[in-house]
C-alpha cells in the first residue's frame, strides 16, 4: 500500500528557533500533499495545499510566513515552523495524495513542542 | 462549503458489542466520502470510502458503513468490538473528487470496556 512517512515524529524548541518537518511519499510519486494541524482532542484543521513544483496555496487565517511550505520534489514536502512559539505547539500531520486510488494517505504526525 | 457533523464526541462500549458511530454531511453533490481512524499520538489509518455505487461499503478491521443521501448520513458499523478498536474515528468529506481536499468531523472516541 501507499506509505507516507513523516519526520521527526517528536520535535521539542526553543521558542523564537524554526523547525522543518518533512512529508515523504516512499512508494509512490505525489505532486500535491497536504498539511494539517491537530490540536488536543480536536480535530484536523487543513493548513495548506502543496503542489510540487508550485507555491503551496493557504487556507485562510494560516501565516504564509509563518508556515513555509516547500514542495521541491514528487516525493518530498516540508513545511517550516518559523520563529516558532508556545502557541504554535500542536501535533501537525501531513497527507499524500496517491496510491492505485488516488486517495489521501497519512503520515503518522508530528508532535511539535515549543517551549 | 462542506460540513460534515459527528453528533457524539464520546461512545463507550462492551467488547463484543455491536457499534455505530454516525456521521453527517452537508454537501450538494454527491460527496466523496471516508472515514479514518487514529490511535493516540499516530497519524490516520483508512478504514472505508464512498465514492459511488453500493451504497454500503465494506472497510478494513470488520468495519462497513452505510451511505443514505436522502438522510445525507454516512454511518461507520462493525458488528462485535474489540478492545483494540478504541481510538478516535473521523468522518471526512470531499469535493471535488478522491483527491480533493478533506473536511473532517470533530471526531468520535470510542472506549471499549471488557
Amino acid at each position: 500500500g501507499a506509505v507516507v512517512s513523516q519526520h521527526p515524529s517528536w520535535v521539542i524548541c526553543k521558542s523564537g528557533t524554526s523547525v522543518k518537518i518533512e512529508c515523504r511519499s516512499l512508494d509512490f510519486q505525489a505532486t500535491t500533499m497536504f498539511w494539517y494541524r491537530q490540536f488536543p482532542k480536536q480535530s484536523l484543521m487543513l493548513m495548506a495545499t502543496s503542489n510540487e513544483g508550485s507555491k503551496a496555496t493557504y487556507e485562510q487565517g494560516v501565516e504564509k510566513d509563518k508556515f513555509l511550505i516547500n514542495h521541491a520534489s514528487l516525493t518530498l514536502s516540508t513545511l517550516t515552523v518559523t520563529s516558532a512559539h508556545p502557541e504554535d505547539s500542536s501535533f501537525y500531520i501531513c497527507s499524500a495524495i496517491g496510491g492505485v486510488e488516488n486517495i489521501q494517505y497519512f503520515g503518522a504526525g508530528t508532535r511539535l513542542s515549543v517551549l | 462549503a462542506q460540513s460534515v457533523t459527528q453528533p457524539d464526541i464520546h461512545i463507550t462500549v462492551s467488547e463484543g458489542a455491536s457499534l455505530e458511530l454516525r456521521c453527517n454531511y452537508s454537501y450538494g453533490a454527491t460527496p466523496y466520502l471516508f472515514w479514518y481512524v487514529q490511535s493516540p499520538g499516530q497519524g490516520l489509518q483508512l478504514l472505508l470510502k464512498y465514492f459511488s455505487g453500493d451504497t454500503l461499503v465494506q472497510g478494513i478491521k470488520g468495519f462497513e458503513a452505510e451511505f443514505k443521501r436522502s438522510q445525507s448520513s454516512f454511518n461507520l458499523r462493525k458488528p462485535s468490538v474489540h478492545w483494540s478498536d478504541a481510538a478516535e474515528y473521523f468522518c471526512a468529506v470531499g469535493a471535488t473528487g478522491t483527491a480533493s481536499k478533506l473536511t473532517f468531523g470533530t471526531g468520535t472516541r470510542l472506549q471499549v470496556t471488557l
